[in-house]
C-alpha cells in the first residue's frame, strides 16, 4: 500500500521569507513518481513537478525547489522569497508501477503568505 | 496542448435529484480518465478511473456513477443525490501508463441542500 505523510497542516510565513513543505511517502515499489501540485483559493489543481523514483538529482525552478532523498522517504519542496500568490493548499503525491493508475495524495498544507 | 474542461463549475441541487457533471478533454487521444471528490478537510478521493471508452473502474462504493461515452468524455452522475455527496469535484486525465503526470480540470462545486 502507498500513503503519502504532509506533516504540516498549515504553515503561515511572511513575505520574502523562505520555507520548506515536507512529504513523506511509503511504497514498496522499486519504481514510482512523485508530484507536487499546488491548489489555489480557486479549487484548481495545478502540476508543479513530476519526479521518478531513479533520479535523485535535487531540481531548481525559479523560486522554487525540490530535494528528493531516497534514504529517508522524502520529497521536500522548497519556496525561496515566499509572494503572496504562493498562498496556497500543496499537495504532494505518489504513484507506483503496481498502484494501477491509482495517485495517492497527502493531505495537503495550506501555505499561507503575509505581506 | 492538452486542455481539459469540466462543467458546470458550480450548482446546487436539493437531495434527491439527480447530477450530471461532464468532463472533456482536448488535444490528445486515448487518455486516462479520472473523476475525484474533494470533501471538507482537503483530502483528495480517487472516485472512478478510466482506460477506454466504455471501461469504468469504480475505487468505492458510493451513490455516484460514471460513463464515458467516447475517447474524451467522462460523465460523473447520480440519479439521487445525498446531502454527504456535496463537495469539490475534479475531473483529471493522464496519457495512460502507471507515472505520467495527471492533469486535473477547474473543478465543480457541488452543495446538496
Amino acid at each position: 500500500a502507498q500513503k503519502v505523510t504532509q506533516a504540516q497542516t498549515e504553515i503561515s510565513v511572511v513575505e520574502k521569507e523562505d520555507v520548506t513543505l515536507d512529504c513523506v511517502y511509503e511504497t514498496r515499489d522499486t519504481t514510482y513518481y512523485l508530484f507536487w501540485y499546488k491548489q489555489p483559493p480557486s479549487g484548481e489543481l495545478v502540476f508543479l513537478i513530476r519526479r521518478n523514483s531513479f533520479d535523485e538529482q535535487n531540481e531548481i525552478s525559479g523560486r522554487y525547489s525540490w530535494n528528493f532523498q531516497k534514504s529517508t522517504s522524502s520529497f521536500n519542496f522548497t519556496i525561496t522569497a515566499s509572494q503572496v500568490v504562493d498562498s496556497a493548499v500543496y499537495f504532494c503525491a505518489l504513484n507506483g508501477e503496481g498502484s494501477n493508475y491509482k495517485l495517492t495524495f497527502g493531505k495537503g498544507t495550506l501555505l499561507t503568505v503575509n505581506p | 496542448s492538452q486542455t481539459i474542461h469540466q462543467w458546470p463549475a458550480t450548482l446546487v441541487q436539493p437531495v434527491g435529484s439527480p447530477l450530471s457533471l461532464e468532463c472533456t478533454v482536448e488535444g490528445t487521444s486515448n487518455p486516462n480518465l479520472y473523476w475525484y471528490r474533494q470533501a471538507a478537510g482537503r483530502g483528495l478521493q480517487l472516485l472512478f478511473y478510466s482506460v477506454g471508452i466504455g471501461q469504468i473502474s469504480s475505487e468505492v462504493p458510493q451513490n455516484l456513477s460514471a460513463s464515458r461515452p467516447q475517447d474524451r468524455q467522462f460523465i460523473l452522475s447520480s440519479k439521487k443525490l445525498l446531502l454527504s455527496d456535496s463537495g469539490f469535484y475534479l475531473c483529471a486525465w493522464s496519457a495512460g501508463a502507471s507515472g505520467n503526470t495527471i492533469y486535473f480540470g477547474e473543478g465543480s462545486w457541488l452543495t446538496v441542500v
